[in-house]
């Protein structure tokens, strides 16, 4: 029972255009929610998080949706950067059990010049 | 500050044997996650410590376990290892609850 989806493996963007990667959940305890980049032979490394008590956070060039009803986030990147191809995975908690993230599979962005 | 650290970074070990993996936390924090990584799964959490005590447990058979100690550096061990125990095993810290969890490089682990 996968509670986090990332229904896209692998997205492809143009330098300098917006990049938008989606991100759904099953369960209803979510409240915690977080976006990790990462690169091969590393650790993830955390982009932005939101809170369910908002609906948009946004930090530079990221800024992280929430939709609460259609239990759906999503990331936007503008503009895109070469840098930012790697692979980026959604993860959400719980407060009851609070460090226990629960990760999506992930989506591959490569950013084209 | 120092990030999280991972030791040994990379480590082959053959079925049967047992491993363990050390995490040092980022200095301050308190709570200790491990995640393990595979083609087929993604990042699975595995347990999470907090002043010593396990406060978490994902859905990983027993073989797994682990401890913090008292300046919160963690250890993880893994009993009896099987071929489906290859990873990537990954340790993150955070100050508390609900607190951003700062992942370490992790320690890649072949069981032949």
């Amino acid at each position: 029972d996968q509670q986090v989806k990332q229904n896209s493996p692998s997205l492809s963007v143009q330098e300098g255009r917006i990049s938008i990667l989606n991100c759904d959940y099953t369960n209803s305890m979510f409240d915690y929610f977080l976006w990790y980049k990462k690169y091969p032979a590393e650790g993830p490394t955390f982009l932005i998080s939101i809170s369910s008590i908002k609906d948009k956070n946004e930090d530079g060039r990221f800024t992280v949706f929430l939709n609460k009803s259609a239990k759906h986030l999503s990331l936007h990147i503008v503009p895109s950067q070469p840098g930012d191809s790697a692979v980026y995975f959604c993860a959400a908690s719980a407060f009851q059990g609070a460090q226990k993230l629960v990760f999506g599979q992930g989506t591959r962005l490569t950013i084209n010049p | 500050k120092a990030g999280v650290t991972q030791t040994p970074r990379y480590l082959i070990k053959t079925r049967g044997q047992q491993v363990t993996l050390s995490c040092s936390p980022i200095s301050g924090h308190r709570s200790v996650s491990w995640y393990q990584q595979t083609p087929g799964q993604g990042l699975q959490f595995l347990f999470e410590y907090f002043s010593e005590t396990q406060r978490n447990k994902g859905n990983f058979p027993g073989r797994f376990s682990g401890r913090q100690f008292s300046n919160s550096r963690s250890e993880m061990n893994v009993s009896t290892l099987e071929l489906g125990d290859s990873a990537l095993y990954l340790c993150a810290s955070s100050q508390g609850d609900q607190e951003t969890q700062y992942f370490g490089p992790g320690t890649r682990l072949l069981v032949l």
